[in-house]
Parts: C-alpha cells; structure tokens; sequence
C-alpha cells in the first residue's frame, strides 16, 4: 500500500463550481498535512499547512483533515481559470516538521471559463 | 524576499558527462531538500542537508549522486556520468521550520 494515494484525474469543472480534492494516507504518525499547487512547468506552490486534524481556510480555499478516517480534503470555492493547474497531497515522513516529504502523484485539475 | 533559488533552470548534458545543480534557499532557512520529478511518477525525495550536514540521504541513487551544503554558499547536487534516466527536473526545497518553499526548478536532458 502507498503511503499516500491521490483520486486520479484530470478533473475539468466549469468556472464557479465547488472543488474537492482528496487523498488518504497509510501512516497514523503522520501530524501534518500540505497541500501544493504547480503550473505546467514551475515549481510547486505551498497552498495550505495543517496540523492535526480539523479545517483551515484561506480565501476561497479551505483543507479539511480526518486523522480517524486518513482522509484529507482541498475544496476550492469560486473556481476560476487560474486554478488550473495540478494539485499536489504531501506529509513529512516521521512525523517531524522537518522530516523530508512524501507526495500524492497529484491531480489536474482544469477550469473551464 | 526572494524565494527558493534555482540554477541553471535547463541544463543539457550528453551521456557521461557531469552536471551540477544549484540551490540557494530562502533566506533565514537553514533546511534545503532536493527532489526529482519524472514524467507520471510525482515528486520524489531525494537527500535533505543542513548547513554542512548530510541529514537524510535515503532517496539518493547509491551510485553517481552526491550532494552538499556548504557553510558558504549554494546546496549543489552532483551527478556524475549522467544516463538518459537521469533526465528529469529537480527541485530544491527549503524550510525554517516544517513548511517547505520550493524554487522554480533545473530541468535536465540527458542526450
């Protein structure tokens, strides 16, 4: 089993809809959860940084985490066209802030104007 | 301030020769993390280096990789006699503490 899964995509939604994002995860040690978004061809983009379990939001985005369930959610509200891009799930592996990270294979996500 | 700092952004190398990779992190972090990101397989962790200090190398190759932090100056990742597998992009990450900000990345071709 991997240690982090990832719905696959691509996903494509209309401008303005509600998005969810989700991955699970195998380790109940992981403590803290990062969402990253990356543009074709940049380096990925720091979204959201939650610790434990419960829901952060920031603008139209919000990350949700169930450490019961090893479930975590991004919604994305108002979507727009400059959402589209791939949208990556990672925790740092033992735990530790500083631990190095382990990655979703990431979803693209695709917002039609 | 300036972000997570990459060079070169492309580097092209022929079959055996040696390429050098860059990273100057954020400034105030101390934390520099390399990763590689092949076509459909995600980003993967290669070596985390503190200043001086290799911290955790357990996903760089056994043969050909070498990294460092020198106490002045850019992390460099080093592969030696480069293969065609070894075309990828390879980011570098940096943190103060637990949250890691990634530079723009080098991306490599092997011809």
């Amino acid at each position: 089993q991997k240690e982090v899964e990832q719905d696959p995509g691509p996903l494509s939604v209309p401008e303005g809809a509600i998005v969810s994002l989700n991955c699970t995860y195998s380790n109940s040690a992981f403590q803290y959860f990062m969402w990253y978004r990356q543009y074709s061809r940049k380096g990925p983009e720091l979204l959201m940084y939650t610790y434990s379990s419960g829901n952060k939001e920031d603008g139209r985005f919000t990350a949700q985490v169930d450490k019961s369930s090893k479930y975590i959610s991004l919604f994305i509200r108002d979507s727009q066209p400059s959402d589209s891009a791939t949208y990556l799930c990672a925790m740092p592996v033992g735990g530790g802030a500083n631990s190095k990270l382990t990655f979703g294979k990431g979803i693209t996500l695709s917002v039609r104007p | 301030n300036a972000g997570v700092m990459q060079n070169p952004r492309h580097l092209v190398r022929r079959r055996g020769q040696e390429a050098r990779l860059r990273c100057s992190p954020m400034k105030g972090h101390s934390h520099v993390y390399w990763y590689r990101q092949l076509p459909e397989e995600g980003l993967k962790f290669m070596v985390y280096l503190q200043k001086e200090n290799i911290i955790d190398e357990s996903g760089m190759p056994k043969e050909r990789f070498s990294a460092e932090f020198p106490k002045e100056g850019p992390s460099i990742l080093r592969i030696q006699q480069v293969v065609r597998g070894d075309s990828a992009a390879y980011f570098c990450a940096s943190s103060r503490e637990g949250e890691q900000y990634f530079g723009p990345g080098t991306r490599l071709t092997v011809t």
